[in-house]
């Protein structure tokens, strides 16, 4: 079957370093992969975008790569700031998005 | 634009009632989609619908649940009758394929909560 993995424990680190989270996947060929952030209470926000073709995308401190030989994609958050905690879904798309549980990221000041 | 708007916000119900949640899409937009969000199973697929029209009702759970389009500017979900285990919130999402990806805008979300 199909499934998304993405770390169920929640990630703590130290504001101003680079918080790195992980999305595993296994059974798809997905057309792209997509990042999004959630915060309490909120629907997820979209943040970033990238395509089977592609190696690496980024936007301003958030970096994203998308290895399709290791069906892995690892979101990058550097110089993090409180403000960057939040629940972080990677979903991939063939026909609709499926997404995966969602990473924790709690950024201490 | 307002984005996604969804309504209720919070719905308490007891169990056998009938629970309709209400979607309004962004204005242009041609897809719309239905998810539902609990802490065990995550943000699962409902249901989509493509140009008002349901395309893939794989993620509806059973008979009890129903979804409707009945033009670009609105949609419901339909519960009858409501049981404990659909708790959970329903979010409402919509895009536009006009860009070849798939990028959802998602509503606040109707948090249920079945007695």
């Amino acid at each position: 079957s199909q499934k998304i993995e993405q770390n169920s424990e929640a990630l703590n680190i130290q504001e101003g370093k680079t918080a790195t989270l992980t999305c595993n996947y296994t059974n798809y060929s997905p057309a792209y992969l997509q990042w999004y952030r959630q915060d309490p209470g909120r629907g997820p926000v979209f943040l970033l975008l990238i395509r089977e073709n592609e190696k690496e995308k980024r936007k301003e401190r958030l970096k994203v790569t998308f290895d399709t030989t290791l069906k892995q994609s690892l979101f990058h958050i550097t110089a993090s700031q409180p403000a960057d905690s939040a629940t972080y879904l990677c979903a991939l798309d063939r026909r609709a998005l499926t997404f995966g549980s969602g990473t924790r990221l709690q950024v201490q000041p | 634009d307002a984005g996604v708007i969804q309504s209720p916000r919070h719905e308490v119900t007891e169990m056998g009632q009938e629970v309709t949640l209400r979607c309004k899409p962004i204005s242009g937009h041609d897809y719309l989609f239905w998810y539902r969000q609990t802490m065990m199973r995550g943000l699962e697929l409902l249901i989509y619908f493509n140009n008002n029209v349901p395309i893939d009702d794989s993620g509806m759970p059973e008979d009890r649940f129903s979804a409707k389009m009945p033009n670009a500017s609105f949609s419901t979900l339909k519960i009858q009758p409501s049981e404990p285990r659909d708790s959970a919130v329903y979010f409402c999402a919509s895009s536009s394929q006009a860009s070849g990806a798939n990028v959802l805008t998602f509503g606040a979300g109707s948090r249920l909560t079945v007695l």
